[in-house]
């Protein structure tokens, strides 16, 4: 599977725009980019997908860059609710046996100051 | 509305003894994973389900782990002769069907094994 790479931490101040970036240079022509968020204590959850082109959803943008070995999540006003474990996961599109499971990094720490 | 549901959320084993941890996933979903999260790592895939079929075992650490699903709902995941290194948080996800769907993600067990 294609990797991606990501900065281990990150800070916000609350109420201020997030860009997280991620890197992924050797990601295939049928990789879609996934970005999924874990906070404390609770399992991961879903934030926003895509593949070529930018995407926007009522959580987050991703914004893809146009060779796609980067792309980057944007929170648009961070809250203290934002913090957490932000992962960036490349998906292969369905066929082969990867049957669409994820394969997480180290993330990203998002701290969100008040 | 009823998300992943996982049970306990809390075990604690001594070393050696078996342990069953439980997943009740969205219901109508079809596809079923489950992943090892250890302490500051991001979650690690272990086995694979489509309705009651086991198509991805490839991630089990070693043979003293087994998972079923025999009608396609509720799955468990056991653990024989458990040892310490078996500590983590076991999370159990699940999907509308094998596409690159979003995966809801319950709030995992942590097993501590002593």
């Amino acid at each position: 599977d294609a990797k991606t790479t990501q900065p281990n931490s990150m800070e916000s101040n609350e109420e201020e725009p997030v860009h997280l970036p991620c890197n992924h240079s050797t990601i295939s022509g049928t990789d879609y980019i996934h970005w999924y968020r874990q906070l404390p204590s609770q399992g991961p959850e879903y934030v926003i997908h895509g593949l070529t082109s930018n995407v926007n959803n009522r959580m987050a943008s991703l914004a893809i860059a146009e060779d796609r070995k980067s792309s980057t999540l944007i929170l648009h006003r961070a809250t203290l609710r934002d913090a957490a474990v932000y992962y960036c996961i490349l998906r292969r599109s369905a066929g082969g046996t990867s049957y669409g499971k994820l394969t997480f990094g180290q993330g990203t720490i998002l701290t969100v100051h008040p | 509305g009823a998300g992943v549901s996982q049970s306990p959320r809390y075990k604690v084993a001594k070393r050696g003894q078996d342990v069953a941890l439980r997943c009740d996933p969205i219901s109508g979903h079809v596809s079923l994973f489950w992943y090892q999260q250890a302490l500051g790592q991001g979650p690690e895939f272990l086995t694979y389900f489509q309705n009651e079929a086991q198509l991805d075992k490839s991630g089990l650490p070693s043979d003293r782990f087994f998972a079923e699903r025999p009608e396609g709902s509720v799955s468990t995941l056991k653990i024989q002769r458990t040892q310490q290194e078996d500590s983590a948080v076991y999370l159990c996800a699940s999907s509308l069907d094998y596409q690159l769907r979003e995966q809801f993600f319950g709030p995992g067990t942590r097993l501590t094994v002593l």
